[in-house]
């Protein structure tokens, strides 16, 4: 199963926003709606910040925001801010099999 | 609070073996997964398997068929990764970490991660 497609880097400055893709296949994001997305600082462990595609755990800002359309899911930032500096990462459930399978990951840089 | 409690390093030669601990409090141990996720050193995350500690069920990532073991003791609130025959890529932070309450509602906790050194 080959790792989900993500840009290596995407950029912005302060309160602008920024989108950051996902791309998969038929078989995983485009399967079902079962994309999730991670935040992750240096060094520490990841953060759950959208379920389902675009479901928001209990108290994640609502800053984050998220879309799927045909095998690409879609993670946006709204009013980017310094502490949006981090890698983030698209995982997928594969029904047929059960298994996951993460994103390259995508480093956000605020300018 | 839910935690996931994962100890320290571990540094092994190649060919040997290495089972890594990851003790789940504030829940219901058996009511949620536990899947193993590794990072190699200056990569992106991999999904390695999981288990459900209800069925004893598991499943693993096609590349570590054959390689890896995942369990669980109900006893302790803890499931296990063992790996074997560990290679020089294998070296990375191997994190446990608790899948929500069905298949789409992703990782919810983690544990802070054990680094493995696969190292002559």
């Amino acid at each position: 199963q080959s790792a989900l497609t993500q840009p290596a880097s995407v950029s912005g400055s302060p309160g602008q926003s920024i989108t950051i893709s996902c791309t998969g296949t038929n078989s995983d994001v485009g399967a079902y709606n079962y994309v999730s997305w991670y935040k992750q600082h240096p060094d520490k462990a990841p953060r759950l910040i959208l379920y389902e595609v675009s479901h928001r755990p209990s108290g994640l800002s609502n800053r984050f925001s998220g879309s799927k359309s045909g095998n690409t899911a879609s993670l946006t930032i709204f009013g980017l801010r310094a502490e949006d500096e981090a890698d983030y990462y698209c995982c997928s459930y594969i029904g047929s099999t059960g298994h996951y399978v993460f994103g390259t990951g995508t480093k956000v840089t605020v300018l | 609070q839910v935690q996931l409690v994962q100890f320290g390093a571990e540094v092994k030669e190649p060919g040997a073996s290495v089972k890594v601990s990851c003790q789940a409090s504030g829940y219901s141990f058996s009511a949620y997964q536990i899947h193993w996720v590794r990072q190699a050193p200056g990569q992106g995350l991999e999904w390695m398997g999981g288990i459900n500690p209800l069925s004893d069920d598991t499943n693993y990532a096609q590349m570590f068929q054959g390689r890896l073991t995942v369990t669980r003791d109900t006893s302790t609130s803890t499931v296990y990764m063992e790996l074997n025959n560990l290679r020089s890529d294998d070296t990375a932070i191997y994190s446990c970490a608790r899948r929500g309450s069905m298949a789409g509602t992703g990782f919810d906790y983690w544990g802070e991660g054990t680094l493995v050194t696969v190292s002559s």
